[in-house]
């Protein structure tokens, strides 16, 4: 079956513009993720979905960053008043529904953000 | 909280030389543990994962990974590499949050260059 599928693949924007990143799940998977992967480093959590409510936003680095998901299907995660720190690529993720902490995480491709 | 450490950023491996990138970890309990690779530009697959009982693990494209407990180690092998191995290595550690879902750690990544 299809993977997780991300929009748009790049992006280039000014500083100070809002951006939308958009993230398509696989099907039946209740579990949504999205990490931000700067240059030269590790991928950082940003906020988790269980269905359409966000247990854990803990990792999001400001409140210039939301996110949504609804029909327990497609996310979107905002930026607004983008800066130059803000340049990394953004990873989605999908699982089947657990609490064991054991089920698989499959990555989209991300999307590579450029803040100029 | 979990932490893990990739302390290779950058290894070269001549093809058909046998292959170990090391990964240390930081848990309290016992930790599930994943190797994932990252190819240019495409997101990251899932080599292999560890969650319990044979403490060597086989994963795809001939991988494979040993946990040990007394190191905190969960290093990735393979006995002869190919030129399409190269890519990028996250070690990650995952467990679950009180919350109710997986909280995964990844590492800061090791590069492989595969030359002739």
């Amino acid at each position: 079956g299809a993977g997780v599928s991300q929009s748009p693949s790049n992006k280039v924007t000014e500083k100070g513009k809002d951006v939308e990143l958009r993230c398509d799940p696989i099907s039946g998977h209740t579990a949504l993720y999205w990490y931000r992967q700067r240059l030269g480093q590790g991928l950082e959590f940003l906020i988790y979905f269980q269905g359409n409510s966000a247990p854990d936003k803990s990792g999001l680095p400001s409140d210039r960053f939301s996110a949504e998901r609804t029909g327990e299907s497609v996310s979107t995660l905002t930026i607004q008043r983008t800066q130059q720190e803000d340049s990394a690529v953004y990873l989605c993720a999908s699982s089947l529904a657990g609490t064991s902490g054991q089920e698989t995480q499959y990555f989209g491709p991300g999307t590579r953000l450029l803040v100029l | 909280a979990q932490s893990v450490t990739q302390p290779d950023i950058h290894i070269t491996v001549s093809e058909g030389a046998s292959l170990e990138l090391r990964c240390n970890y930081s848990y309290g309990a016992t930790p599930y543990l994943f190797w994932y690779v990252q190819s240019p530009g495409q997101g990251l697959q899932l080599l292999l994962k560890y969650f319990s009982g044979d403490t060597l693990v086989q994963g795809i494209k001939g991988f494979e990974a040993e946990f040990k407990r007394s190191q905190s180690s969960f290093n990735l092998r393979k006995p002869s590499v190919h030129w399409s191995d190269a890519a990028e290595y996250f070690c990650a550690v995952g467990a679950p949050d009180p919350g109710g879902y997986q909280k995964v750690t990844f590492g800061t990544g090791t590069k492989l260059q595969v030359i002739p």
